[in-house]
């Protein structure tokens, strides 16, 4: 089992312009989440899943949307980067009725 | 909205010692999940210990257990001998029983010295 893929690992971006993150996982969890890594910070929810072809926001949504159209795939979208948005970004999966999350490796992305 | 405090952004420990790290959290949920994960430099998450708010019974790992006062919101973490290996960011979240994501403190940086 791979577990939680993110892909890409790194990105650097100039405002402005879009891009997606994919977050894959081989575990059959129900649950998916996207989270942000600041300096100083601990991770901040940005969006979560609870099943396939659902969508929530988190504490942090503004400026990204997900889409989860396979159960394995959880995608996060950049339409117009900003600065604001350079940070880590963590996927997560949990299975149903199981509080432990399972962590992807994170992608650094960069937006100048 | 469930808060996750850490007031110990730096904390430092000699090789073989113990050292507590603390968690304050603010709840009015009655049945929730605590956590401590770990981050070291190669940035992944990995998860130390879990505590079950309706286990009176404190969480053990190997090296690494936690000391849960449920009245007074208070989860921290105790490594034991500590290893070279420990040197990570440390993360206190939380997981109300109703809920699906983590509510994560800023963190504490453990640096262990030989």
């Amino acid at each position: 089992n791979a577990g939680v893929t993110q892909t890409p690992k790194f990105r650097v971006l100039k405002t402005g312009q879009s891009m997606t993150l994919l977050c894959a996982q081989d575990m059959n969890h129900e649950y998916m989440y996207w989270y942000r890594q600041d300096p100083g910070m601990g991770l901040r929810l940005i969006h979560y899943s609870v099943g396939e072809g659902t969508t929530a926001k988190g504490e942090v949504p503004d400026g990204y949307n997900v889409s989860r159209l396979k159960k394995q795939n959880f995608l996060l979208g950049l339409e117009s980067a900003a600065p604001s948005q350079t940070s880590v970004y963590f996927c997560a999966s949990s299975p149903d009725g199981i509080p432990k999350q399972f962590f992807g490796p994170g992608t650094r992305l960069t937006v100048l | 909205a469930q808060t996750v405090t850490q007031s110990q952004p730096e904390m430092s420990v000699q090789e073989a010692e113990t050292v507590t790290l603390s968690c304050t959290y603010d709840t009015s949920e009655s049945d929730y999940y605590l956590f401590w994960y770990k981050q070291p430099p190669s940035r992944q998450m990995i998860l130390v210990i879990r505590q079950e708010a309706y286990k009176q019974q404190n969480a053990t790992e190997n090296r690494f257990s936690v000391n849960f006062q449920k009245a007074a919101k208070s989860f921290s973490l105790k490594i034991s001998d500590s290893q070279l290996g420990d040197a990570a960011m440390y993360f206190c979240a939380y997981r109300g029983d109703s809920g699906y994501a983590l509510n994560f403190g800023k963190g504490t940086s453990l640096l262990v010295t030989p």
